[in-house]
């Protein structure tokens, strides 16, 4: 188990700049979630995928924001035209479905700043 | 909707003692599912307990445990014999039993966190 892995840990940028982000999960999960954090806030959810169908997206997820998960293992989370509220963490999520009570295992997550 | 509160923003605790979090939550279902999560600083976001509400037996990991009240809509964890590595941000989060089945989503719904300091 090596764990949830996300890609870069930091990212810096532009306002209006475009930024995507990855999520490799633990390679038996075929459930992955996006969270967003901002400061001295819970997580918040984005959106959620079951093998390469994308089932659930926030309110919060606008025409802005893209997630893809092609071929059911990896994610990517897109940004385009960046705002200063879009800066936060970005955390990743997966876990076994199908199977009763199995939890979400987090990974590093990827902070955003928007410059 | 759902929604989780800890009224608790910050907490502090020496270390061996015994510090109780508190977490409310509001919801109209009647199965559900219950987490504590432990965030440290710039480390990622680990399970330290869950507790499904059908079950009337509060949860008991180690050193920390829960009093789970579902007619008060109540979720508190316990950490005895606290030690310095338990210092963290520490999250309540409730999850929808629904989504154990077909395609329903399994989304946590977190609250605002507790800081937890551990005094040596």
């Amino acid at each position: 188990d090596t764990g949830v892995s996300q890609n870069p840990r930091h990212k810096i940028t532009k306002r209006g700049q475009n930024v995507t982000f990855r999520c490799d999960p633990i390679s038996e999960h075929n459930r992955l979630y996006w969270y967003r954090q901002t400061l001295g806030q819970g997580p918040e959810f984005l959106t959620y995928f079951q093998n390469e169908a994308q089932l659930e997206k926030s309110r919060l997820l606008s025409d802005r924001f893209s997630a893809e998960r092609p071929k059911g293992s990896f994610s990517t989370l897109e940004i385009q035209r960046t705002e200063q509220g879009d800066s936060a963490m970005y955390l990743c999520a997966s876990s076994i479905g199908q199977v009763y009570d199995q939890p979400q295992h987090f990974g590093d997550g990827t902070r955003l700043s928007i410059l | 909707a759902q929604t989780v509160t800890q009224s608790q923003p910050e907490m502090s605790v020496q270390e061996a003692e015994t510090v109780t979090l508190s977490c409310t939550y509001d919801t109209s279902e009647s199965d559900y599912y219950l987490f504590w999560y432990k965030q440290p600083p710039s480390r990622q976001m680990i399970l330290v307990i869950r507790q499904e509400a059908y079950k009337q037996q509060n949860a008991t990991e180690n050193r920390f445990s829960v009093n789970f009240q579902k007619a008060a809509k109540s979720f508190s964890l316990k950490i005895s014999d606290s030690q310095l590595g338990d210092a963290a941000m520490y999250f309540c989060a409730y999850r929808s039993y629904e989504g154990n089945y077909g395609g329903a989503t399994n989304k946590l719904i977190f609250g605002t966190g507790t800081l937890l300091a551990v005094q040596p």
